[in-house]
């Protein structure tokens, strides 16, 4: 199976910091990576699919990058709305593999 | 517009078999690229993949429960099955069901998630 090994495992920042979340994968993964926001009581949200691509109505303040076998997702500009947790997945390869995930609060 | 919703016994005994249902719109899973996943969640927990379900039938399970999983689907009524078998009380989550196609087998749409709790 390929290991997503997320980190942080949580993260406090303030309103107005970068934030950025990372993922590495055990093995060659492709782009075949997308990021998912979860708050509380609620289903998980797509952020982020193919490791890059922002999904329709999310906020551009959101991005994703690659550089080999991490695969981060950055908040440009953190605002209180964005506390959550945050899991990554990938699709590349069956068993399909999430994160650990990774609680964002506010300081 | 693409909906999906998962239903199911809400509590079962230990050893039993959970049978969940995930009724969509939005799309057919007798359409070309069409398939379902199954998700789970333990309560203040990490996700985990369960199954998915294919326009085709193909199906794909995870190895770590695949014995014990069963996934199917009635494409006339526009519903997805997940069946697990011998349950204890490790599988006591929130199960969801979510849509993949060929071009987009990322999760894009999910349901609002069924608890399941499992308890003698």
């Amino acid at each position: 199976d390929i290991q997503m090994t997320q980190s942080p495992s949580s993260l406090s920042a303030s309103l107005g910091d970068r934030v950025t979340i990372t993922c590495r994968a055990s093995q060659d993964i492709g782009n075949y990576l997308s990021w998912f926001q979860q708050k509380p009581g609620k289903s998980p949200r797509l952020m982020i699919y193919g490791a890059t691509n922002l999904e329709d109505g999310v906020p551009s303040r959101f991005s994703g990058s690659r550089s080999g076998s991490d695969y981060s997702l950055t908040i440009s500009s953190l605002e209180s709305e964005d506390t959550a947790i945050y899991y990554c997945l990938q699709y590349d390869k069956y068993p399909n593999t999430f994160g650990a995930g990774t609680k964002l609060e506010l300081k | 517009q693409v909906t999906l919703k998962e239903s199911g016994p809400g509590i079962l005994q230990p050893s039993q078999t959970l049978s969940l249902t995930c009724t969509f719109s939005g799309f057919s899973l007798s359409t070309y690229g069409m398939g379902v996943g199954w998700i789970r969640q333990p309560s203040g927990k990490g996700l985990e993949w369960l199954a998915n379900i294919w326009w085709d039938d193909d199906k794909y399970y995870n190895p770590s429960l695949k014995n014990r999983l069963t996934i199917s689907k009635d494409t006339s009524n526009n519903q997805a099955f997940l069946k697990i078998t011998n349950v204890d009380t490790a599988d006591t989550a929130t199960y969801y069901c979510a849509r993949i196609t060929i071009a987009a087998p990322w999760f894009a749409y999910w349901g609002q998630g069924t608890l399941v709790t499992v308890s003698s």
